[in-house]
């Protein structure tokens, strides 16, 4: 059972214009999301998150919107840049637990 | 202190070996937890400590798995009698606070043959 899904395996944007990564989710407990970047060879590092009190989050380039009636979020980047290209991944948890991963979303910025 | 260390970084061995991994988390972080992610998925959790204390094992965890986390400190994850399915990267992260994310270590890839 796959509680958190990114449906869109790839992304390819244009650089300097903005990035828009999706993900669902299935289970209605579920109260902090977080995205996490991952490059080649090494671990996931966290961008950014929200809780479900909220519906968005800023952190500069990052925005983090949360629509708990759809169980859907999404992450822009703008502008994005060539090095933000890599694997992007959404993760839910209930409380302060264990974290549910979706597939990931690999994001190719060209210049 | 650097983040989360992850010993090996790599390692290859024969199927039916035991093998053991490292990680020694950020040093004020209370938690610990172990994923494992293979090519084209997202890390899958396998368990994690508060503490010295186990709070939850995933049913993935079979009982060839087995983590400790003495004295609170760093934390080993053994895998016995392996097998070519448990060919992934081992995730090791930690953490004080759900808000500001787990830090997570480079991982440990284990190649059965």
């Amino acid at each position: 059972d796959q509680q958190v899904k990114q449906n869109s395996p790839s992304l390819s944007v244009q650089e300097g214009r903005i990035s828009i990564l999706n993900c669902d989710y299935t289970n209605s407990m579920f109260d902090y999301f977080l995205w996490y970047k991952k490059y080649p060879a090494e671990g996931p590092t966290f961008l950014i998150s929200i809780s479900s009190i909220k519906d968005k989050n800023e952190d500069g380039r990052f925005t983090v919107f949360l629509n708990k009636s759809a169980k859907h979020l999404s992450l822009h980047i703008v502008p994005s840049q060539p090095g933000d290209s890599a694997v992007y991944f959404c993760a839910a948890s209930r409380g302060y637990g264990k974290l549910t991963f979706g597939q990931g979303t690999i994001l190719t910025v060209h210049p | 202190d650097t983040g989360v260390s992850q010993d090996p970084r790599h390692k290859i061995t024969k199927r039916g070996q035991n093998v053991t991994f490292r990680c020694d988390p950020i040093s004020e972080h209370n938690r610990l937890y172990w994923y494992r992610q293979t090519l084209g998925q997202g890390p899958e959790f396998l368990t994690y400590f508060q503490n010295e204390a186990q709070l939850e094992k995933s049913r993935l965890l079979s009982d060839r798995f087995s983590a400790e986390r003495p004295k609170g400190s760093f934390s080993t994850l053994e895998i016995q009698r392996t097998e070519q399915g448990d060919s992934a990267m081992y995730l090791c992260a930690s953490s004080d606070s759900i808000l500001y994310g787990y830090t997570f270590g480079s991982g440990t890839r284990l190649t059965v043959v």
